[in-house]
């Protein structure tokens, strides 16, 4: 057990949707990340926040969007989902953007879209 | 972020040493090697990571060399519950730092 908990583990929503999955990092983590694994693409970093503040942006779509709150949990919010965001979503956690950290992932979202 | 260039995947016999190498020809002095690995899809699973020197923990040993161009993550006695993906990142130090992945290795360990 890594201390980051994703939830939910499971989604099935249909084109078009909104989701929001949710993620609460380790115990004194001040950073997360949040990272999209799907069939094709591999691990691919999306976007990292920083004690409320985002810091780092890949290759998130407009359509995505994320936030970290006061209690340092951090929600990723997926709109007019298509098809192609079915994916493994990963959010992870460090106690700061530290490359000396180690970060620790979540088990995982799986988003399905049909 | 330097780039990793790993082999495809390899095997070994359980219960023996299991060497994976990462070639990072282009590093620079404040990137870390950090090592993941992934069990089917299950979440990414820190391994193991160093700055210069040699780093052993329960998991594993890690070998970077001298001109730190390459490393070498080593299972001293591989199970069937080590077969997974191994990545191999190099990492700067920085606020914006973040574990880029490439397609790693997969390591099959055979009975």
């Amino acid at each position: 057990d890594s201390g980051v908990t994703q939830t939910p583990k499971h989604l099935i929503t249909a084109t078009g949707q909104r989701v929001t999955l949710r993620c609460s990092p380790r115990s004194g983590d001040l950073s997360v990340y949040w990272y999209q694994q799907s069939l094709d693409q591999g691990l691919q970093f999306l976007i990292q926040y920083y004690n409320g503040e985002e810091r780092a942006k890949g290759n998130i779509l407009e359509r995505f969007s994320a936030q970290q709150f006061p209690d340092l949990h951090s929600e990723l919010n997926l709109s007019s989902l298509e098809l192609g965001d079915s994916a493994l979503y990963f959010c992870a956690s460090s106690p700061r953007p530290n490359s000396g950290n180690t970060i620790y992932f979540g088990e995982g979202s799986w988003l399905t879209v049909v | 972020d330097a780039k990793t260039t790993q082999p495809t995947s390899m095997d070994c016999a359980e219960g023996r040493a299991a060497n994976l190498p990462c070639n990072h020809s282009t590093i620079s002095g404040n990137e870390y090697v950090y090592w993941y690995r992934q069990i089917h899809s299950q979440g990414p699973q820190y391994i193991i990571h160093g700055l210069k020197n040699n780093e052993t923990n329960e998991m594993a040993s890690l070998i970077i060399t001298e001109d730190r161009k390459s490393s070498t993550l080593i299972l001293p006695h591989a199970t069937l519950r080590d077969t997974a993906v191994y990545y191999c990142i190099v990492m700067y130090t920085g606020a914006n730092s973040k574990l880029t992945f490439g397609k790693g290795i997969t390591l099959s360990v055979r009975p």
